[in-house]
């Protein structure tokens, strides 16, 4: 079967560093995406791994181990505004579906 | 430029009825994705559509219909609404460059069935 596991909350601290995994099995496999999701609102992209390493965009960076079946999602500084829930999703190989794990819900405290 | 928008935003009605949730788009994406999220099942997909007139049916299909006349729209249609398919639908589209497969999500319809 299809499966993506995330921790289901997190609290982390104003200024503080939180990772957040993903482990996930599936049928093939063509990239792994992270997505932001603020309450109430829509997903919004964050990283793109396909390949085997660290990408890193300011202040957010993601790993990815093929062999694993294992991502995180690294958040560094983090602010008040990073208190959202955090998607990890899988995309097969030769298709465009999409499987999305169940989100990870933070909460950055001052 | 609006993106992708999504119609109504929310919508509450009964069992049994059917109901028409719109999807626009004005990048002309090649794909469109319909997701429902539900607490606890996260982003499910529902069917997807890789260009006009092409469907195909995602991980929960059962109870909804989709046609693409034309790449800008992709309505999804619920024929008749049941209780389980109260939920926050989501309309995405994605490009197909080979340097991302990156989704751009609608602001979502919240559906109620009472």
């Amino acid at each position: 079967g299809q499966n993506i596991d995330q921790p289901t909350e997190m609290t982390a601290t104003e200024g503080a560093i939180v990772q957040i995994n993903c482990t996930y099995q599936t049928s093939g496999f063509n990239g792994l995406f992270w997505y932001q999701q603020h309450a109430g609102e829509a997903p919004t992209f964050l990283s793109y791994n396909v390949l085997d390493g660290l990408e890193e965009k300011g202040r957010f960076s993601s790993f990815l181990s093929r062999s694993k079946g294992y991502s995180y999602l690294l958040l560094k500084e983090l602010q008040m505004k990073d208190s959202a829930s955090y998607l990890c999703a899988v995309r097969g190989s030769g298709t465009y579906k999409y499987i999305f794990g169940t989100g990870t819900r933070l909460k950055v405290l001052a | 430029d609006a993106g992708i928008t999504q119609s109504p935003r929310y919508k509450i009605t009964e069992t049994g009825r059917q109901v028409t949730l719109m999807c626009h788009q004005t990048w002309s994406h090649s794909y469109m994705f319909w997701y429902r999220q539900d607490l606890g099942h996260g982003l499910r997909l529902i069917y997807y559509s890789a260009a006009a007139d092409i469907t195909d049916k995602g991980e929960v299909p059962d109870g909804y219909v989709v046609s693409r006349s034309k790449t800008e729209n992709f309505p999804l249609t619920l024929e008749s609404a049941t209780r389980s398919q109260t939920s926050v639908y989501f309309c995405a589209t994605s490009v197909t460059s080979a340097s991302s497969y990156e989704q751009y999500f609608g602001p979502g319809t919240r559906l109620t069935v009472t």
